[in-house]
């Protein structure tokens, strides 16, 4: 019954390699977005997405590439990864007005 | 644009004692206010929420009163359990469709036996 569930949870690679996250939620909602929180636990919004349309793309490296292919998914395809990528990225989703939204588990992305 | 404060932590309590995270807030129009809590290793969870001025959101002892005067949505707790031992967020959210949350920097808790 997980509403909000990410993979993969831990994910080591080397710099310069592609790689992907995948997010799925069985809420219903229409709404739904990518977080990077970094080691100090900083969260910041990368992306969103409203009935698989981007509604929101903050400043964020063009090697980030988010895809939705429904509304209950939203993967993250980043390129050419960099030391600096290494965070943990939070899916999350939402579908009220008053914006509640409901988090993933993360994924722990290292680059080495 | 948006942004919220919150204290820097880590706070150390002893189990038993009295909470307060303050968490102040700027914003244009009528955001709604949220304190969401991460605890170790996992993700985060919305802990209670206030969507109007005067509004206290509470859950699991935790209280926050929406007060537009001073822009503060202070957490409060009467007394902490090393349970409670996680990192706190305080959150806005816009009133526009498409708005999203703006977080403060976090609050880490610790509480003792």
């Amino acid at each position: 019954d997980t509403a909000v569930s990410q993979t993969p949870k831990y994910l080591v690679t080397q710099m310069g390699n592609d790689k992907s996250i995948k997010c799925e939620q069985n809420l219903g909602h229409d709404t739904m977005y990518w977080y990077k929180q970094d080691s100090k636990k900083f969260l910041k919004i990368m992306f969103s997405y409203n009935n698989k349309e981007l509604i929101i793309n903050e400043t964020v490296p063009n090697r980030f590439s988010p895809k939705s292919p429904d509304k209950a998914h939203l993967n993250l395809h980043i390129n050419s990864l960099e030391l600096g990528d290494s965070a943990v990225y939070f899916c999350a989703s939402s579908q009220n007005r008053d914006n509640e939204q409901f988090f993933g588990p993360g994924t722990r992305l290292t680059v080495l | 644009g948006n942004s919220v404060t919150q204290m820097e932590g880590p706070v150390t309590l002893s189990e038993e004692a009295f909470l307060t995270i303050n968490c102040t807030y700027t914003a244009t129009g009528y955001p709604s206010l949220f304190w969401y809590v991460q605890y170790p290793g996992e993700g985060l969870q919305l802990l209670l929420k206030a969507t109007k001025a005067d509004d206290k959101g509470s859950n699991k002892g935790f209280e926050a009163t929406y007060r537009k005067e001073t822009t503060s949505f202070h957490l409060e707790k009467g007394s902490v359990q090393v349970s409670d031992s996680a990192v706190y967020f305080c959150a806005l959210s816009g009133n526009s469709g498409y708005s999203t949350l703006t977080f403060g920097k976090g609050t880490m808790l610790l509480v003792s036996p």
